[in-house]
């Protein structure tokens, strides 16, 4: 089945190492974005590419970078992890339309705790 | 049972009842919604979605309705099951920002038997 996924599951990383979470998808879209995703809360877009065009958030941190190789790869990096980036990480892909439309396909995420 | 939306937090539900969430969103230029549905532990999954050209849109067992008038819009499930347990969010798309939308609070459905 055509799908996102996300590697590892849980990730636990001490304060200020960096680490990175990674996503591939097998449905070809061009559109992949990154969300953190607190206890309880909503998803929090932090940035999304555009085939190669990245798109950051006003307000996400600069600890917080991505790289696309490829249309099917996406990583986040988180430079100095700090304890307030212990969350959930979803990575998502949408087919790129005109109006930008389309439903999200997420992955299960990456539980990411700091010690 | 009915949720009153980002307030009402938790909804109960018996098995076999029909379930109402709702959510009210924030941009009268909003013109594309889509409810996701996510269990513990995943990512979260697309149930419906719908265009502001309608006001009422049907799939398997659920039904998503538009008020643009007083920016409102609600899940229908019907016959709750225990596998309808999970968190439920609303999406509305931002207006003049491509392809990006603004998640709601979240409904958590709790089914009973």
């Amino acid at each position: 089945d055509a799908m996102v996924i996300q590697n590892p599951r849980y990730q636990v990383t001490q304060f200020g190492k960096p680490v990175t979470l990674s996503c591939s998808q097998t449905l070809n879209h061009n559109v992949m974005y990154w969300y953190q995703q607190k206890s309880s809360q909503a998803p929090k877009l932090l940035f999304h590419y555009y085939d190669k065009d990245f798109n950051n958030e006003a307000d996400t941190p600069d600890n917080f970078q991505s790289r696309r190789p490829n249309t099917s790869f996406c990583f986040l990096d988180i430079r100095s992890p700090g304890l307030g980036d212990a969350a959930m990480y979803l990575c998502a892909t949408s087919s790129g339309t005109t109006d930008g439309n389309q439903p999200q396909h997420f992955g299960d995420g990456t539980r990411l705790s700091i010690l | 049972g009915e949720s009153v939306g980002l307030h009402l937090p938790t909804l109960s539900v018996q098995e076999g009842d029909n379930s109402i969430i709702n959510c009210a969103y924030s941009n009268s230029a909003s013109d594309y919604f889509i409810w996701y549905k996510q269990e513990s532990g995943k990512g979260p999954q697309f149930i419906i979605d719908i265009r502001s050209n309608m006001d009422k849109r049907q799939g398997q067992r659920v039904t998503v309705l538009l008020n643009k008038t007083v920016k409102h819009l609600s899940l229908q499930i019907a016959a709750t099951q225990p596998g309808d347990s999970a968190v439920y969010f609303c999406a509305e798309n931002i207006a003049d920002s491509w392809g990006k939308f603004q998640f709601g609070a979240g409904t958590q459905v709790v089914v009973t038997p």
